[in-house]
């Protein structure tokens, strides 16, 4: 079975930092880009960033750019999100989704990880 | 960055009704629109992608249309099981966006 399951997320102060995983299993995660889409309490979806398949490609969202990195280790199965300086409006759920033929069809997600920005 | 507007923000329908919901963008995408269900407490799920195509395993009575800024998502037949919130997406630019989502719920 296709799967993605991400992990890293929490409760962390105004400033701090985390790093976002997502493991992938039952396909071959070289082969696709991949993206983060985030989703605040009760609100809608907000597409994060996105790696290309080997990793030299990277977009960001202008309101995560230079806070916000991702990465990618296709040995290890995983793509990874490092959140830094982090503010009160970056709390939300953080899903990684599969992109399809890298055309913005996101066409598996995991069940996402929530991260809690509080002092 | 390229603007995503649903319309409307939310609908009460029955089951077996008709229902359309629309997405325009704030400027030309071609057929670079995507479509999403989710339900609460679960990951958003692919519909349509490209404007009209079904993704597989996604019921017929769901289908897309539109091209340049105007698209639509139809539902045929409401299920009861359809419920739901619905999202559109751009992917013409690198930088993707979200429409602000349709709460489709029970009359």
């Amino acid at each position: 079975e296709e799967q993605l399951v991400e992990s890293g997320g929490g409760l962390v102060q105004p400033g701090g930092s985390l790093r976002l995983s997502c493991a992938a299993s039952g396909f071959t995660l070289s082969s696709y880009g991949m993206n983060w889409v985030r989703q605040a309490p009760g609100k809608g979806l907000e597409w994060v960033s996105y790696i290309s398949s080997s990793g030299p490609t990277k977009y960001y969202a202008d309101s995560v750019e230079g806070r916000f990195t991702m990465s990618r280790d296709n040995v290890k199965n995983s793509v990874y999100l490092q959140v830094n300086s982090l503010r009160d409006e970056d709390t939300a759920v953080y899903y990684c989704a599969r992109d399809l033929k890298s055309s913005g069809w996101l066409d598996l997600w995991g069940r996402g990880t929530l991260v809690t920005v509080s002092s | 960055d390229i603007q995503m507007t649903q319309s409307p923000s939310s609908l009460s329908a029955s089951v077996g009704d008709r229902v359309t919901i629309t997405c325009r963008a704030s400027q030309s995408i071609s057929n670079y629109l995507n479509w999403y269900q989710q339900k609460p407490g679960r990951a958003p799920k692919l519909l349509i992608f490209a404007a009209s195509s079904l993704q597989s395993g996604v019921p017929s009575r769901f289908s897309g249309s539109g091209s340049g800024t105007d698209f639509t998502l139809t539902i045929s037949s409401l299920q009861p099981e359809d419920f739901a919130t619905y999202y559109c997406q751009q992917s013409y630019s690198n930088l993707y966006t979200f429409g602000q989502g349709t709460k489709l719920e029970i009359k």
